[in-house]
């Protein structure tokens, strides 16, 4: 089975413009969460979905925004960007409720 | 509040010397708990996991962990590490109802020398 792919791997904004990353889960799963990767925070939970619905929410604000699609397939959103919002973006996905394989991740660059 | 620490941001061990990461945790309900590893510009795999059972459980790459429910632990060993294990390992812990928030460890950095 091929793994979580992430697009696009890589990726420069400037402050103010929005961004959507997307996510392809391996086949079957259908649950996908979101981390955001920073070297002062750390791994951080961002939020997660399944069959098109958000379960669960992170301490993000509002700027931060997801969907999922009927395919599984998720993107997420960032409007608004601050330097701060540079990170390695990382989507994870779940057959069941124990285990997430996660994907290489988007590294997002804010100038 | 769930919370896991990992109280070594770095180690350093020789190639073929034995390993051993630790990993506290803090969490109100029955955990689950994983074991990932990062290698640089790389997402993370999954080394191992704990549900529930035998308390030693087996991972890939030579790894095992122990859960230990009277110390909050959760460590992570191998017995001969290899210079291509350099690499960060993340613990995580993770809700037993609910799929997804995982919380994470800050990380532990291996450095292995020949």
């Amino acid at each position: 089975k091929a793994g979580v792919t992430q697009t696009p791997r890589y990726l420069i904004k400037t402050r103010g413009q929005q961004v959507t990353l997307s996510c392809s889960p391996i086949s079957g799963h259908r649950s996908v969460s979101w981390y955001q990767q920073t070297p002062g925070q750390g791994l951080q939970f961002l939020f997660e979905y399944f069959s098109e619905t958000q379960r669960n929410k992170g301490n993000f604000p509002g700027r931060f925004s997801g969907r999922q699609f009927s395919n599984s397939r998720s993107e997420m959103n960032v409007s608004t960007l601050e330097l701060g919002d540079s990170a390695l973006y990382l989507c994870a996905s779940s057959p069941d409720k124990e285990t997430q394989y996660f994907g290489p991740g988007t590294r997002l660059l804010v100038l | 509040a769930q919370s896991v620490t990992q109280p070594d941001i770095h180690i350093t061990v020789s190639e073929g010397a034995s390993l051993e990461l630790r990993c506290n945790y803090s969490y109100g309900a029955t955990p689950y708990l994983f074991w990932y590893v990062q290698s640089p510009g790389q997402g993370l795999q999954l080394l191992l996991k704990y549900f529930s059972g035998d308390t030693l459980v087996q991972g890939i790459k030579g790894f095992e962990a122990e859960f230990k429910r009277s110390q909050s632990s959760f460590n992570l060993r191998k017995p001969s590490v290899h210079w291509s294990d350099a690499a960060e390992y993340f613990c995580a812990v993770g809700p037993s109802v609910s799929w997804g928030k995982l919380v994470f460890g800050a990380g532990t950095i291996l450095r292995v020398k020949s």
